[in-house]
């Protein structure tokens, strides 16, 4: 089985802060893992995703997010925050031909 | 190219009833998986068709049906609808070979159901 902990329902950055979304998963096979942000009223689009190689993967929107497994972590970085991030993320762990389990979502508000 | 479209956007019926929502998935994919959102929480995995069949199935009853037809398109139908069922129901499409890997989220069907 695969769970994903997302610590944190609510973050506040200040524009121009670091940005950092943590996310823990299980899994007991190697894992796929993923994040993805929803906009107000929007779907889920993919910001990056590790399978398998380097693991540190850099996305879309000057995110980046780097595999751990020996911390069974995946949190997800942006060096400055724009107000334009702000969103809800979610952490979600695969293994390639199973369904994604998600993790219930952070609320990233950006104050100017 | 069009992404992921989903139909209706907005529906409201009341306990008992049924429901269909809509799915089209992207340009050049055979894949349709459907998940439901709950206020609050995250996307959870309901099931997904490929050529033109469940393939894998989450933890929902059998209240909850589908269907993908030969144009890859595909149709959730939810019967004798509960309070509980009030949810977006997302679909994502994904193309030959990559499953879960590289899916395509649509906007969503905002349920209601009083």
């Amino acid at each position: 089985a695969q769970s994903v902990t997302q610590l944190g329902s609510h973050v506040s950055v200040s524009e121009g802060a670091l940005v950092l979304l943590r996310c823990n998963y299980s899994s007991s096979v190697p894992p796929y893992l993923f994040w993805y942000v929803q906009y107000p009223n929007q779907g889920l689009q993919l910001l990056l995703k590790y399978t398998t190689g380097a693991t540190l993967v850099k996305g879309i929107n000057g995110f980046e997010a780097e595999f751990k497994k020996s911390e069974t972590s995946f949190h997800l970085t942006k060096p400055s925050a724009h107000m334009s991030d702000a969103a809800e993320y979610f952490c979600a762990v695969g293994s390639g031909n199973t369904p994604l389990v998600f993790g219930k979502g952070t609320r990233l508000s950006v104050i100017a | 190219d069009a992404g992921v479209t989903q139909s209706p956007t907005h529906l409201i019926k009341t306990r008992g009833q049924q429901v269909t929502l809509r799915c089209s998935p992207k340009s050049g994919h055979d894949t349709v998986s459907w998940y439901q959102q709950a206020l609050g929480q995250g996307p959870q995995f309901i099931f997904q068709y490929y050529e033109e069949e469940e393939r894998q199935r989450g933890n929902f009853p059998d209240r909850f049906s589908g269907h993908q037809f030969p144009n890859y398109s595909s149709e959730l139908n939810v019967n004798a609808l509960l309070l509980g069922d009030s949810a977006l129901y997302l679909c994502a499409s994904s193309r030959p070979g990559s499953s879960y890997n590289e899916q395509f989220f649509g906007p969503g069907t905002r349920l209601t159901v009083l």
